[in-house]
């Protein structure tokens, strides 16, 4: 266990919908990141938060967003899904900003669109 | 851009025995991180080892160990006496030290382990 907690496990929806994943990072870990891993893609950095704010943003789509709250959880939200959304997504923490200590991954939450 | 490659989608071995996971990496940049991440069906993304760039001695944890040759841009990892347990997808990932600090992963390499 690696003290990242991700919810849902899994999540089956349709088109066009409009979906929130959540993330718990290991306790006083300051930093969450959130990738997707598709079978077409592969692994791809979607955006970090450190501390409440967005530090780093990498090929996430204007339909994502996210947000780290005061108590450090994360939620990525995702809207207007398509079928091509599906993918397996990762929320990992650090205890810094700079990924300098080691980066924990959650289990990860399955995205079905259908 | 950085990016990783491991050419080898899928590699078998025998349990007791030694394999060796290939991964190449390009970069312009001199100082960095190198990882291999294992993926088992649990799907859980689990840190096996990790190497700086800056270190010339290879990093190594219990069974597992890796031939960083900075000048080829090579970074493979060996798995020793492998077990059944080892099973899963081996990802090789690559972060900078500075900048912009997210982590790029290959395409990963599938390990099948017989008995």
């Amino acid at each position: 266990d690696s003290g990242v907690t991700q919810t849902p496990k899994h999540l089956i929806t349709a088109t066009g919908q409009r979906v929130t994943l959540r993330c718990s990072p290991r306790s006083g870990d300051l930093s969450v990141y959130w990738y997707q891993q598709s079978l077409d893609q592969g692994l791809q950095f979607l955006i970090q938060y450190y501390n409440g704010e967005e530090r780093a943003k990498g090929n996430i789509l204007e339909r994502f967003s996210a947000q780290q709250f005061p108590d450090l959880h994360s939620e990525l939200n995702l809207s207007s899904l398509e079928l091509g959304d599906s993918a397996l997504y990762f929320c990992a923490s650090s205890a810094d900003g700079d990924m300098n200590t080691e980066a924990f991954f959650g289990q990860g939450t399955r995205l079905t669109v259908v | 851009a950085q990016t990783v490659t491991q050419s080898q989608p899928e590699m078998s071995v025998q349990e007791a025995e030694t394999v060796t996971l290939s991964c190449t990496y390009d970069t312009s940049e001199s100082d960095y991180y190198l990882f291999w991440y294992k993926q088992p069906p649990s799907r859980q993304m689990i840190l096996v080892i990790r190497q700086e760039a800056y270190k010339q001695q290879n990093a190594t944890e219990n069974r597992f160990s890796v031939n960083f040759q900075k000048a080829a841009k090579s970074f493979s990892l060996k798995i020793s006496d492998s077990q059944l347990g080892d099973a899963a997808m081996y990802f090789c990932a690559y972060r900078s030290r500075t900048g912009f600090q997210k982590l790029v992963f290959g395409t990963g390499t599938r390990l099948l382990v017989s008995p």
